[in-house]
């Protein structure tokens, strides 16, 4: 199976900060990669798929850069709704797997 | 917009099968372009993808699983299933179905139910 490993696993922002998370693959996937964000209770949405495809209606202030091993989610101007777990997910090999999770919280 | 949403028993003793249903709206289980997943999370952990099935027949699932793993599409009442067996307390999680949109080249989970907590204890 693909590792991922995702950092940092907590970062604490502000509004209007910009945040970014990355994920180190075990090994190349091309740009397989995509990111969700899931808020307490509730199931993970699909933000980024393709390493840097945004999903139909989220918000452009969600970027995402990287391929082979190395990827980013960016965050550029951090919303109250926002806070939430990120997670990546490699779909170049089964079994699909996830990064461990990044935290984004208020300061 | 499809919608899914899982149901089945909240409580399993060990060595049970875990047996869930996700019903699918708005959409066609029929589709060449989806597969249909499930993946699991324990309570403050991460997302564990257990395994997808497609109309075809066609079925990949997580070797982490060893075999106790099965799911089935019912295309007739719009729903497809899990059954996990031999459940221990490792098996504990809230259980997600979910939409693998397949856009040659790239797969995305695009549509998600909201879950729903098993918990195996004696």
């Amino acid at each position: 199976a693909i590792w991922m490993t995702q950092s940092p696993s907590l970062v604490s922002g502000s509004t209007g900060d910009r945040v970014t998370i990355s994920c180190r693959m075990s090994q190349g996937i091309r740009s397989y990669l995509a990111w969700y964000q899931q808020k307490p209770g509730k199931a993970p949405e699909l933000l980024i798929y393709g390493g840097s495809t945004l999903q139909s209606g989220v918000p452009s202030r969600f970027s995402g850069s990287g391929s082979g091993t190395d990827f980013t989610l960016t965050i550029s101007g951090l919303q109250s709704e926002d806070f939430a777990t990120y997670y990546c997910q490699q779909y170049f090999s089964f079994p699909w797997t996830f990064g461990q999770g990044t935290k984004v919280d208020i300061k | 917009q499809v919608r899914l949403q899982e149901s089945g028993p909240g409580l399993l003793r060990p060595s049970q099968t875990l047996s869930l249903t996700c019903a699918v709206s708005g959409g066609s289980l029929n589709s060449d372009a989806d597969y249909w997943t499930w993946i699991r999370q324990p309570a403050g952990k991460g997302l564990e993808w257990i395994g997808r099935i497609h109309s075809s027949g066609s079925s990949t699932y997580n070797p982490s699983l060893r075999g106790r793993v099965t799911m089935s599409l019912d295309t007739s009442n719009s729903q497809f299933s899990l059954e996990l067996t031999s459940v221990t307390a490792a098996d504990t999680a809230v259980y997600f179905c979910a939409r693998d949109r397949v856009l040659l080249p790239h797969n995305f989970l695009d549509s998600w139910g909201q879950g729903i907590l098993v918990t195996v204890s004696s």
